[in-house]
């Protein structure tokens, strides 16, 4: 059973435009947001984050938005540029607790941004 | 020094041979974990260590035997593993006192054969 869902495998946008990366969480549970960005060949990287007290958190061009009744939240990278292509994991994580954080990852949506 | 090394990069064993992958931070970070991914398809938790002591395993095979030796290594021995065990492994630390993402390591890419 998927707690992180990325119903899309793959987004292709102009360079320059809007791209939206979409996720949702069943777990009411979890507490933390985080967005990893993959290139081939390299292990993610971490992006940007948002807690569950908050509905927006905004890093230059990369924003995510938290909606909880919805239990969705979404990526959104303004203006796009093609080293933005690369594949973007969703995760969450439950309310910490110390010790350590235990990520629950989304499939993934391979991003392809095209001049 | 903010880099997770991960080695090898690359390793192909076949069924019976036994081999060890090895993690290394030097972030002071007390938290360390052992993810799974295979292709299109999101990373699965296999072991976390926080303090050097086991936290939590996802009822991995006994063929795979994590290691913390110490508060900056991470180890992962591999024992007469299958060729579903074939995947890229991910090796990532976090701060044990705040609720911070990880830093990944770029990972090991593992043949069983």
């Amino acid at each position: 059973d998927q707690q992180v869902k990325q119903n899309s495998p793959s987004l292709s946008v102009q360079e320059g435009r809007i791209s939206i990366l979409n996720c949702d969480y069943t777990n009411s549970m979890f507490d933390y947001f985080l967005w990893y960005k993959k290139y081939p060949a390299e292990g993610p990287t971490f992006l940007i984050s948002i807690s569950s007290i908050k509905d927006k958190n905004e890093d230059g061009r990369f924003t995510v938005f938290l909606n909880k009744s919805a239990k969705h939240l979404s990526l959104h990278i303004v203006p796009s540029q093609p080293g933005d292509s690369a594949v973007y994991f969703c995760a969450a994580s439950p309310l910490f607790s110390g010790g350590y954080n235990k990520l629950i990852f989304g499939a993934g949506t391979r991003l392809a941004v095209h001049p | 020094d903010t880099e997770v090394t991960q080695t090898p990069k690359h390793l192909v064993m076949g069924m019976t041979n036994k081999k060890s992958l090895k993690c290394e931070q030097h972030m002071g970070h007390r938290a360390m974990y052992w993810y799974k991914q295979k292709a299109k398809k999101p990373p699965e938790l296999m072991f976390v260590y926080s303090y050097e002591k086991l936290s939590i395993n996802e009822s991995v095979p006994s063929r795979f035997s994590p290691e913390c030796p110490n508060s900056s290594l991470l180890n992962l021995h591999l024992h007469a593993l299958q060729p579903e065990d074939s995947a890229l492994y991910l090796c990532a630390s976090s701060q044990a006192d705040t609720n911070y993402g990880y830093t990944f390591g770029s990972g090991t890419r593992l043949t069983v054969v």
